[in-house]
C-alpha cells in the first residue's frame, strides 16, 4: 500500500490567494483526519470524516477554512482567503475502526507571504 | 480538550544510553499511543497501550500506563543516533479521535 498521499508536498502563496491541500487515505480506512502543526500550538486537529461525513469541525480556525470529503478515497482543505498566519505544515491521516493507529501522510508545508 | 502533555521537552543522549519520556494527562482514555517524527516527516505510529494495561514492549521499546496518575512512560532502550526524532504521546477518548501532546525532542549523539 502506498501509504496516505498529500499533495503538494510546498506550497507557497500570496496572501489572500486560495489554497487546497489534497488527500488521498489509505484504502479501506473509514476515518480521516486534517491537522495542522506549527512550532508555537504544535499539532491540532482541524476536522475529522467517518465515512465521508465530517464529524468534527470544531478545530477549524474559522470560516476561510473548509474540508470536503467527496468520496473515500479523496478529501480537500481549503483556505480562502489565505493569510500569513496560516503557514503551517498541513497532515492528513486515516485510521480504520477495526484499529486506533492513525497513519499520516507526508504532510504539505504552506508558506502565505 | 484533553491533552497529552509529555516530559522532558528535550532530551539530549549519548548511543547506547536509554531514553525515557514521560506523559501525563486528565481525563479517561481508552488507549495511549506513542508516535514518532523525524524531522520534516509525517508522524509514524510506535505503539499502542489500552487503558487496562500496565505494560507493553516492543524491540527495544517499552511503554508503562498508570491510570490511577493518569501517566504514561517510553521508554526506549539501547538508544541509537537512527532514533533522533520527537516523540509524541495521542491518547484516545474515543470515535478513533487522539489528542497529541506538543512533542519530546530527543538527540541520540553518535
Amino acid at each position: 500500500d502506498a501509504g496516505v498521499i498529500q499533495s503538494p508536498r510546498h506550497e507557497v502563496t500570496e496572501m489572500g490567494q486560495e489554497v487546497t491541500l489534497r488527500c488521498k487515505p489509505i484504502s479501506g480506512h473509514d476515518y480521516l483526519f486534517w491537522y495542522r502543526q506549527t512550532m508555537m500550538r504544535g499539532l491540532e486537529l482541524l476536522i475529522y470524516f467517518n465515512n465521508n461525513v465530517p464529524i468534527d469541525d470544531s478545530g477549524m480556525p474559522e470560516d476561510r477554512f473548509s474540508a470536503k470529503m467527496p468520496n473515500a478515497s479523496f478529501s480537500t482543505l481549503k483556505i480562502q482567503p489565505s493569510e500569513p498566519r496560516d503557514s503551517a505544515v498541513y497532515f492528513c491521516a486515516s485510521s480504520s475502526s477495526l484499529t486506533d493507529t492513525q497513519y499520516f501522510g507526508p504532510g504539505t508545508r504552506l508558506t502565505v507571504l | 480538550s484533553q491533552q497529552g502533555e509529555e516530559d522532558p521537552q528535550a532530551l539530549s543522549i549519548q548511543e547506547g544510553e536509554n531514553a525515557t519520556m514521560n506523559c501525563s494527562y486528565k481525563t479517561s482514555i481508552n488507549n495511549l499511543q506513542w508516535y514518532r517524527q523525524n524531522s520534516g516527516r509525517g508522524l509514524v505510529h510506535l505503539i499502542l497501550i489500552r487503558s487496562n494495561e500496565r505494560e507493553k514492549h516492543s524491540g527495544r521499546l517499552r511503554v508503562t500506563l498508570d491510570t490511577s496518575k493518569k501517566s504514561s512512560s517510553l521508554l526506549i532502550t539501547a538508544s541509537r543516533a537512527a532514533d533522533t526524532a520527537s516523540y509524541f504521546c495521542a491518547t484516545d477518548y474515543g470515535n478513533n479521535r487522539l489528542a497529541f501532546g506538543k512533542g519530546n525532542q530527543v538527540v541520540v549523539i553518535p
